[in-house]
């Protein structure tokens, strides 16, 4: 079975740019989270999405949004970039969501803002 | 506010001796906790999770509701165990809490 995949790999953008991130879960698996890796802060929650439907929101500004497909590939967007969005990007799935699964973690997109 | 703590952001040991990651977490309600591993050059993984009480690659992990502990202990250190180690608690769905990991090396 493939694992999670995520595109691009890497991103260098400058500040106030947008960005798209883009990830595909392992089939089958509905659920679909991301979550943001900086040296100083770990691992922090964005967003989850299960069956196109935003189920749980992390502490980001609304410059953070995402979207799911009926296919339950996920995009997250960052619009007017900052330096401190400078992160690995992490996207990982799950078969279901409301009852805590393993999650299956992609990758990421290291997203480097200048 | 639910919080997971992992004091520690690197740790040595040598190959043989016993190791333990600690991870102290903040939740009211019986939690349900988590220790993911990454490895050098590869994914984010799941180690083992509390509720499935195994042992996984010889570690083991009991949830210490006094102390509200979750420590993450293995009895001889393996060189493959090198790693970054997290700790993390779910909340509502799949969304989890990661502590800010171990880094934990194994010296041959």
């Amino acid at each position: 079975k493939a694992g999670v995949t995520q595109t691009p790999r890497y991103l260098i953008k400058t500040r106030g740019q947008q960005v798209t991130l883009s990830c595909s879960p392992i089939s089958g698996h509905r659920s679909v989270s991301w979550y943001q890796q900086t040296p100083g802060q770990g691992l922090q929650f964005l967003f989850e999405y299960f069956s196109e439907t935003q189920r749980n929101k992390g502490n980001f500004p609304g410059r953070f949004s995402g979207r799911q497909f009926s296919n339950s590939r996920s995009e997250m967007n960052v619009s007017t970039l900052e330096l401190g969005d400078s992160a690995l990007y992490l996207c990982a799935s799950s078969l279901t969501s409301g009852r805590v699964g393993e999650q299956f973690f992609g990758p990421g997109t290291r997203l480097t803002v200048l | 506010a639910q919080r997971v703590t992992q004091p520690e952001k690197l740790l040595s040991v040598f190959k043989g001796a016993p190791v333990e990651l600690k991870c102290n977490y903040s939740y009211s309600g019986s939690p349900e906790l988590f220790w993911y591993v990454q490895y050098s050059r590869q994914r984010l993984q799941l180690l083992l999770r509390h509720i499935s009480r195994e042992s996984i690659k010889g570690f083991t992990a009991d949830l210490n509701k006094g102390e509200t502990s979750f420590h993450l202990k293995k009895p001889f250190a393996q060189e493959e165990d090198s790693a970054m180690y997290y700790c993390a608690l779910p909340n509502t769905g799949n969304q989890f809490y990661f502590g800010t990991g171990t880094s934990l090396t194994v010296i041959p």
